[in-house]
């Protein structure tokens, strides 16, 4: 079946930029999602990109996607404290089975 | 205010009873769904329901049930056989069809002991 698959953990520094990676195994994936995780709570929706899109900007996120090495990232520009959460990577997966697949999730630290 | 709400936001149960968590959506949704996680572990599928009176089982269906029976509402029972039923329940809804935006409830966390 598919795999989504995230590093566990990511710290940086306020003001920097933070890179978090995610790589996923179906190809015909259709979107791919970014939703963060504040501690106690339910998931939000950061953004997506439509598979046929290398990039996307939205204020400090800009999204890539390597379609063919299956690899997805999200930069947030100028980290604060707040973005401090869990980031998880989705994929719809193939045969539009209505499920989203998602990563681990990538815990971010931001030192101030 | 349109959203998805989850009840109570703190569960305490005993081995060997049956607990059903609440989930109600008010943003007129026909999908639901039911996750499960656990630290480290991403999020993990138990069930979930295109429309009302159908629901399929995810990846992890086993010791749990659901029911559909209004648009607005998809309540999930951890019954005693689920091994291993402490964790941290999310529920959340969308519309079916590309792209899956899903909203997501607070969460229930259940602590069986």
């Amino acid at each position: 079946g598919e795999d989504v698959e995230q590093s566990l953990f990511l710290s940086v520094r306020e003001g920097d930029s933070s890179v978090i990676n995610c790589t996923y195994t179906d190809s015909s994936s259709t979107y791919l999602y970014w939703y963060k995780q504040e501690p106690g709570a339910g998931l939000q929706l950061l953004t997506y990109i439509f598979s046929n899109m290398d990039m996307k900007q939205d204020q400090r996120l800009t999204v890539l996607l390597n379609k063919k090495d299956k690899h997805l990232s999200l930069r947030i520009a100028d980290t604060q404290t707040g973005d401090s959460a869990i980031y998880f990577c989705a994929v719809d997966g193939s045969g539009n089975t209505g499920k989203l697949i998602f990563g681990q999730g990538t815990t971010l630290q931001v030192k101030p | 205010d349109g959203g998805i709400t989850q009840s109570p936001k703190y569960l305490f149960r005993k081995e060997g009873q049956n607990v059903t968590l609440s989930c109600e959506q008010n943003l007129n949704h026909d999908a639901m769904y039911w996750y499960r996680q656990d630290p480290g572990q991403g999020l993990r599928l138990i069930y979930y329901s295109q429309i009302v009176n159908d629901f399929q089982k995810g990846d992890i269906a086993e010791g749990y049930s659901v029911s559909r029976e209004k648009k607005e509402s998809f309540p999930l029972t951890v019954t005693s056989a689920q091994k291993n039923p402490t964790a941290f329940y999310l529920c959340a809804s969308s519309e079916t069809g590309n792209p899956l935006e899903q909203y997501f409830g607070p969460g229930t966390r259940l602590t069986v002991t």
